[in-house]
C-alpha cells in the first residue's frame, strides 16, 4: 500500500520550455503532498507543501511564479516549471502523506530528472 | 524552527559488521522520527520510524533508538550486506508540522 506514482521520470527539453510533472497517490487519498528538489549528493530540499483545494505553501527562496503547483484532487498534484532554464535542471521528487497529522509517514514518488539544454 | 544534524556524512563498513548513524534535533516538540534509504537515482524509501512514546524499535536487522532528553536518535544496522549500501536520511516532525525536516544524509558503503 501507499504507492506514489510520479511522471515523467526523465525530461530533456530546450531552455524556455514549460514542463509539467505529475504526482499521484494510487491507493490512498492524500490531502497533503510535498515537492522536493535534490541536487547530486545532497539532501532533500523542500520546495513547497501542496494542500488539496487550496494554494500551495512555498518555502523561502522558492519562486511561486516559477514553480506552479496545483492540487486539484485528493490523488493528484502537479508541479509546472515555467520557462525552464539550465539552472532549473535537477531531480524533483514528490511525496504524499497518508494521514492528516504531521507525524505520519511520507511516501515518495520515483522522482523526475529534469535536464534543460 | 527545527534543525536536524546527521553524522557521519560517509560511513564504510565491512560486510557483516554493524553500522550506526546518529541524528540530533533541536525542536523539543518533534515527536516522529522516520528513517529513509535512498539508492542512487531512486526514491527515498521508509525503512523504519519511531515515535516519542517509545525509546527503541526493531525490525529484523534494523533498529532505531530515541533519547528525548538529549534530543538524539540513531539508526543501527546489524549484519550489514552489500545491498545496504545507500544514502540514509533521518527526519523529524511533530503533530502540527506540515513537513519533515531532513538531515543531510549519510552515505553508507558496505564492502564485500
Amino acid at each position: 500500500g501507499a504507492v506514489v506514482s510520479q511522471h515523467p521520470s526523465w525530461v530533456i527539453c530546450k531552455s524556455g520550455t514549460s514542463v509539467k510533472i505529475e504526482c499521484r497517490s494510487l491507493d490512498f487519498q492524500a490531502t497533503t503532498m510535498f515537492w522536493y528538489r535534490q541536487f547530486p549528493k545532497q539532501s532533500l530540499m523542500l520546495m513547497a507543501t501542496s494542500n488539496e483545494g487550496s494554494k500551495a505553501t512555498y518555502e523561502q527562496g522558492v519562486e511561486k511564479d516559477k514553480f506552479l503547483i496545483n492540487h486539484a484532487s485528493l490523488t493528484l498534484s502537479t508541479l509546472t516549471v515555467t520557462s525552464a532554464h539550465p539552472e532549473d535542471s535537477s531531480f524533483y521528487i514528490c511525496s504524499a502523506r497518508t494521514g492528516g497529522m504531521g507525524n505520519q509517514p511520507q511516501h515518495f514518488g520515483d522522482g523526475t530528472r529534469l535536464s534543460i539544454l | 524552527g527545527e534543525n536536524v544534524e546527521q553524522h557521519p556524512s560517509t560511513l564504510s563498513v565491512q560486510e557483516g559488521d554493524s553500522a550506526v548513524i546518529k541524528c540530533t534535533y533541536s525542536d523539543s516538540a518533534s515527536n516522529y522520527f522516520p528513517w529513509y534509504k535512498q539508492e542512487l537515482g531512486k526514491r527515498p524509501q521508509l525503512i523504519i520510524d519511531i515515535r516519542s512514546n517509545v525509546g527503541e524499535k526493531k525490525d529484523q536487522r534494523i533498529a532505531v533508538t530515541l533519547n528525548k532528553t538529549a534530543k538524539h536518535f540513531s539508526l543501527h544496522i546489524t549484519e550489514t550486506q552489500p545491498e545496504d549500501s545507500a544514502v540514509y536520511f533521518c527526519a523529524a516532525s511533530h503533530n502540527y508540522g506540515q513537513n519533515f525536516v531532513f538531515g543531510p544524509g549519510t552515505r553508507l558503503s558496505v564492502l564485500p
